[in-house]
């Protein structure tokens, strides 16, 4: 079975600082891939950024770069000068190919970046 | 670019009805996801489909009920509404030769009175 866990329900953040959400995840499937969808209040899934579980590089997507440290099982999403559009739930996704595929959501991390 | 299109974006039923969510899948998109999202919850995954095949089921109830029609659209048929029911539901598609070409349409929100 494989698990998403965020452990930080709710940030604060600075606008035009950066900001780290945390994502770590659990599968033993060795092909994988991990995701980060932002979800503003309209409720639409925006896709942001990302990785597979092959790909050296950390993946990075403007403003979005993902922090990915395989031997720790974690994916944290780093945003750099946020803006008060960043305010939103984000969540950390994982797709495994032993488990059909699907998308794997953890609980989310509610973002509110102050003026 | 076409993006998946969900239909209704909004939906009110009394408990006991029946409700029909429809979506319309990226062409040439071969393989359609519908989740779930409570209140304050996160997407959970309901039931897919790959080539008008279901392929894999999550934690769908017996009431609920899918299927993917020849043209590619997909309907999440639910029966015997409960209140617990009310949820945003999410339909995604996604070609399987692109590891992360997951798109989601912009939800069917439910509510059951």
């Amino acid at each position: 079975a494989q698990k998403i866990t965020q452990t930080q329900p709710g940030m604060f953040v600075q606008e035009k600082e950066a900001v780290t959400l945390d994502c770590t995840y659990d599968t033993s499937d060795q092909s994988y891939g991990l995701f980060w969808y932002k979800q503003p209040s309209s409720g639409e899934m925006i896709f942001l950024i990302y990785q597979g579980s092959y790909d050296e590089q950390n993946a990075t997507e403007g403003r979005y770069s993902l922090n990915f440290q395989k031997a720790r099982k974690s994916a944290n999403l780093v945003i750099s000068a946020s803006q008060l559009g960043d305010s939103a739930m984000y969540f950390c996704a994982m797709r495994s190919r032993n488990a059909g595929n699907m998308l794997t959501f953890g609980g989310g991390t509610r973002l509110m970046v102050k003026p | 670019a076409a993006g998946v299109i969900q239909s209704p974006r909004h939906l009110i039923k009394e408990k006991r009805e029946t409700a029909t969510l429809k979506c319309y899948p990226i062409p040439r998109h071969d393989t359609v996801y519908w989740y779930q999202q409570g209140p304050g919850q996160d997407p959970q995954f309901l039931i897919s489909f790959y080539e008008k095949m279901q392929s894999d089921k999550g934690s769908i109830p017996d009431r609920f009920s899918a299927q993917q029609f020849s043209d590619y659209h997909s309907e999440l048929n639910m029966s015997s509404l409960e209140l617990g029911d009310s949820a945003l539901y999410f339909c995604a598609s996604r070609d399987t030769g692109v590891d992360y070409g997951y798109t989601f349409g912009s939800g069917t929100r439910l509510t059951v009175v």
